[in-house]
């Protein structure tokens, strides 16, 4: 049972490189979500998706990009990274109307540098 | 909005010691509360929740209490071990559209033996 997982785990670019994080998830769950972990400013929601081919911007989205083609994935994108993007990234998942009872399943973290 | 507010961190304790970490909210309506753990290197995990006023949520020893009135769901837990060591995430959900949830600020918890 992988839950959700993220891939990579780890990444150094470039500032102006571009990259796509992979968050993929085995348990059929609808809602998927993308935040990022800066130190002293908890988690921020860049963007979410509530179903197969949506997506929705969150609090944080500029500089990002996300794709949501098959439900079990959903992926981030940074066209040009800059050095304010270096930060832990989190893809998270849940089932529809779950999430008032029973939160989300994280992934482990993508820690992306950019220098 | 929906924010919340977790009290800063880091907290240093010795083992067995009481723990205490507060969290209170802002919100519309009436949100589901829910405390996350995530140890060094790895995603959060799910420590416990509550759902409605004067719920009582508790795993691992630690519990929480859904405080309508004070708007607050502080984690406690009567001692601490050394295992306890991550960083405690309070959240929110505010059962509306995609039910997002809001994430506290964290408090990073080291206990020494």
């Amino acid at each position: 049972n992988a839950g959700v997982t993220q891939t990579p785990k780890f990444r150094v670019l470039k500032t102006g490189q571009s990259m796509t994080l992979l968050c993929a998830q085995d348990m059929n769950h609808e809602y998927m979500y993308w935040y990022r972990q800066d130190p002293g400013m908890g988690l921020r929601l860049i963007h979410y998706s509530v179903g197969e081919g949506t997506t929705a911007k969150g609090e944080v989205p500029d500089g990002y990009n996300v794709s949501r083609l098959k439900k079990q994935n959903f992926l981030l994108g940074l066209e040009s990274a800059a050095p304010s993007q270096t930060s832990v990234y989190f893809c998270a998942s849940s089932y529809e109307a779950a999430v008032t009872n029973y939160g989300y399943t994280f992934g482990s973290g993508t820690r992306l540098t950019v220098v | 909005g929906n924010s919340v507010t977790q009290m800063e961190g880091p907290v240093t304790l010795s083992e067995e010691a009481f723990l205490t970490i507060n969290c209170t909210y802002t919100a519309t309506g009436y949100p589901s509360l829910f405390w996350y753990v995530q140890y060094p290197g790895e995603g959060l995990q799910l420590l416990l929740k509550a759902t409605k006023a004067d719920d009582k949520g508790s795993n691992k020893g630690f519990e929480a209490t859904y405080r309508k009135e004070t708007t607050s769901f502080h984690l406690e837990k009567g001692s601490v071990q050394v295992s306890d060591s991550a960083v405690y995430f309070c959240a929110l959900s505010d059962r509306s559209g995609a039910q997002k949830l809001v994430f506290g600020q964290g408090t990073r918890l080291t206990i020494n033996p």
